[in-house]
């Protein structure tokens, strides 16, 4: 059984640097084709991919955002972290970790419960 | 980058109705496209995969059509639970989400 659970603080103010852990069961980052992503979604409105990271250490990132984020692993711990620094109100979003398998169409099949972040002073 | 746009933004049907929900690419994604549903305090769940394949679990009643820059997700006879908030997603060009589709009882 695949789940995803994500977890960090609630509550960010601007010019800190958030930190979120995924913390995963039921398949290894370890296993070749096995991707991880960080998603967000602002209040009431549309997805947007932020980050991934594969079973090889490869890393890749949102054009938009590259300059604050860092995505890393802990394949022991069955764990994927998301650091982005500089944190403005316009962040604040429910922050969700997604798996994709190259060999099932690379599509986010397993997705967290998701976790909300709010930046504000 | 990819810029997905869906139409209807809003869709009021009732239950037993079809409903067909468009995606259009900015540029072709080949069969590269998936559609989610999303309820309220919940996360996407996948639907529909490279345009036309069900995600395991997925009923029947969940079709996905087309290619290249025009795709339609069509649910045959609408049940209560599937209104909710539905997504594309392309992957041929890293990934982008549609703004989405609010599937709502009429």
């Amino acid at each position: 059984q695949v789940t995803l659970k994500e977890s960090g603080p609630a509550l960010v103010k601007p010019t800190q640097t958030l930190t979120l852990t995924c913390t995963f069961s039921g398949f290894s980052l370890r296993t070749r084709g096995m991707r991880m992503s960080w998603i967000r979604q602002p209040p009431g409105k549309a997805l947007e991919w932020l980050a991934r990271i594969d079973w090889d250490d490869h890393k890749f990132y949102t054009t938009s955002l590259k300059t604050r984020l860092t995505i890393s692993k802990d394949t022991s711990k069955n764990q994927v972290v998301l650091t982005m620094t500089n944190m403005d109100p316009v962040d604040t979003a429910t922050y969700y970790c997604a798996r994709a398998v190259t060999t099932m169409g690379d599509y986010f099949d397993y997705w967290g419960q998701g976790t909300q972040v709010t930046v504000s002073s | 980058e990819v810029v997905l746009t869906q139409s209807p933004a809003t869709l009021s049907l009732s239950p037993g109705e079809r409903a067909t929900l468009s995606c259009r690419a900015s540029q072709s994604v080949s069969s590269y496209l998936a559609w989610y549903q999303q309820k309220p305090g919940q996360a996407p769940r996948l639907l529909i995969y490279d345009a036309s394949n069900r995600a395991t679990g997925i009923p029947a009643r969940f079709s996905g059509s087309g290619s290249g820059t025009d795709f339609t997700l069509t649910i045959s006879s609408l049940e209560p639970e599937d209104f909710a908030v539905y997504y594309c997603q392309q992957r041929n060009d890293w990934y982008s989400f549609g703004q989405g589709t609010k599937l709502e009882i009429k």
